[in-house]
């Protein structure tokens, strides 16, 4: 039962312009959402994250918007750069469980292309 | 700072060796590490968590006598894969909780072991 999940495998997007990732999650206890960016062969480095008690968290070029009435969050990237290009995971936690246990998505690969 | 090492990275085995893994906290004590596989295209599964001094706590599914953990140390938590079985061919990565984290939850992760079972 997949509790976070990315719709979208892939988004590519031209070099400049603004990078849209979307994750859903369904379970209504996920109080705290990050985002991570892998590239092949290594694991996830951590991007951004937000609580659940905001709806917007910046961070230079990234940006994440939190909808708690639709279980949805976003990822902005603006300007996107060719060096973006990698799998993003969305990721959420309840931080009345394990500490530290996250469930994550499948992934979207971004690729910005020049 | 918050440096996760893994060990090796990639392996070859024949069918019914066992793999050991190894996830090393560089510069910090983790009292907590996870173990993830993922497969191509998948999300990242978590198998189980490895708590330092106590058994590991495994999730539904995932076999406890062929997913061997030890976590004996607060810096280094190992992973055996016994038996190992074409179906075990994945990608095995690690993760720490850690004090230096700025953000809540924030895990580090190693880089990873692809594991090869021919």
């Amino acid at each position: 039962d997949q509790q976070v999940k990315q719709n979208s495998p892939s988004l590519s997007v031209q070099e400049g312009r603004i990078s849209i990732l979307n994750c859903d999650y369904t379970n209504s206890m996920f109080d705290y959402f990050l985002w991570y960016k892998k590239y092949p062969a290594e694991g996830p480095t951590f991007l951004i994250s937000i609580s659940s008690i905001k709806d917007k968290n910046e961070d230079g070029r990234f940006t994440v918007f939190l909808n708690k009435s639709a279980k949805h969050l976003s990822l902005h990237i603006v300007p996107s750069q060719p060096g973006d290009s990698a799998v993003y995971f969305c990721a959420a936690s309840d931080r009345g469980s394990t500490l530290g246990r996250l469930y994550f998505g499948r992934g979207t690969q971004l690729t910005v292309w020049p | 700072g918050a440096v996760v090492s893994q060990h090796p990275s990639r392996v070859i085995c024949k069918s019914g060796t066992s793999v050991k893994i190894e996830c090393r906290s560089l510069d910090f004590q983790a009292t907590t590490m996870f173990w993830y596989r993922q497969f191509p295209k998948q999300s990242l599964m978590l198998m189980a968590t490895s708590n330092e001094g106590s058994k590991a706590t495994y999730e539904q599914g995932v076999e406890k006598d062929k997913f061997l953990i030890n976590h004996a140390s607060l810096t280094l938590s190992t992973l055996t894969v016994t038996s190992a079985h074409p179906e075990d061919s994945s990608f095995y990565i690690c993760s720490a909780h850690s004090s230096l984290a700025v953000s809540y939850n924030e895990q580090f992760f190693g880089p990873g072991t692809r594991l090869t079972v021919l």
